[in-house]
């Protein structure tokens, strides 16, 4: 049983290209969460939705979009993909304000 | 948030407890200490949290000073699958700012 899935695994494409991360909890969370690690593996929040909604956008560039359908999704979709938006890509989901469980992440290469 | 403190790396002995201190000194009055642990290419795993009390679960305890200005997570009985990147967060919210953590290497 998969708390929080995140498809696809990896991702490999170039730049210019618009790709899409999704996410999926199980868990029955009201919160969910993009991070993103960078290769100095840093893990720094980029967004945050409380049912359905944004309620934390950190200084993300315009390019990311995260789109929620319902609770139990998260997706991001990424614009016009540059060298630097290489990373990987962590979706977590929490309840009530409790402690965020992660995902197994997305690692995006950007040739 | 406040910010934390952590030694870089740390070697522990397999079976022996393995302490992971932690300097928040300037801690607010409601900010929880969260602890998260990276094993390599994985996603962010939860371990333990707490606010003033010594907190305590299956994987690991959590002792935080009378003042809160500092703490230590103990790991009972180290595993070499216990190796991996300890973060230690303060945080009053569910929005966690992960540093560098500390590198744990747990040897036979």
């Amino acid at each position: 049983d998969t708390a929080v899935s995140q498809t696809p695994k990896y991702l490999v494409t170039q730049m210019g290209n618009d790709k899409s991360i999704k996410c999926e909890q199980n868990l029955g969370h009201d919160t969910m969460y993009w991070y993103k690690q960078d290769s100095k593996k840093f893990l720094k929040i980029m967004f945050s939705y409380n049912n359905k909604e944004l309620i934390i956008n950190e200084t993300v560039p315009n390019r990311f979009s995260p789109k929620s359908p319902d609770k139990a999704h998260l997706n991001l979709h990424i614009n016009s993909l540059e060298l630097g938006d290489s990373a990987v890509y962590f979706c977590a989901s929490s309840q009530d304000r409790g402690p965020p469980v992660f995902g197994p992440g997305t690692r995006l290469t950007v040739l | 948030d406040a910010k934390t403190t952590q030694p870089p790396s740390m070697d522990c002995a397999e079976g022996r407890a393995a302490n992971l201190p932690c300097n928040h000194s300037t801690i607010s009055g409601n900010e929880y200490v969260y602890w998260y642990r990276q094993i390599h290419s994985q996603g962010p795993q939860y371990i333990i949290h707490g606010l003033k009390n010594n907190e305590t679960n299956e994987m690991a305890s959590l002792i935080i000073t009378e003042d809160r200005k500092s703490s230590t997570l103990i790991l009972p009985h180290a595993t070499l699958r216990d190796t991996a990147v300890y973060y230690c967060i303060v945080s009053h919210d569910y929005k966690l700012s992960f540093g560098a953590g500390t590198t744990v290497t747990v040897r036979a």
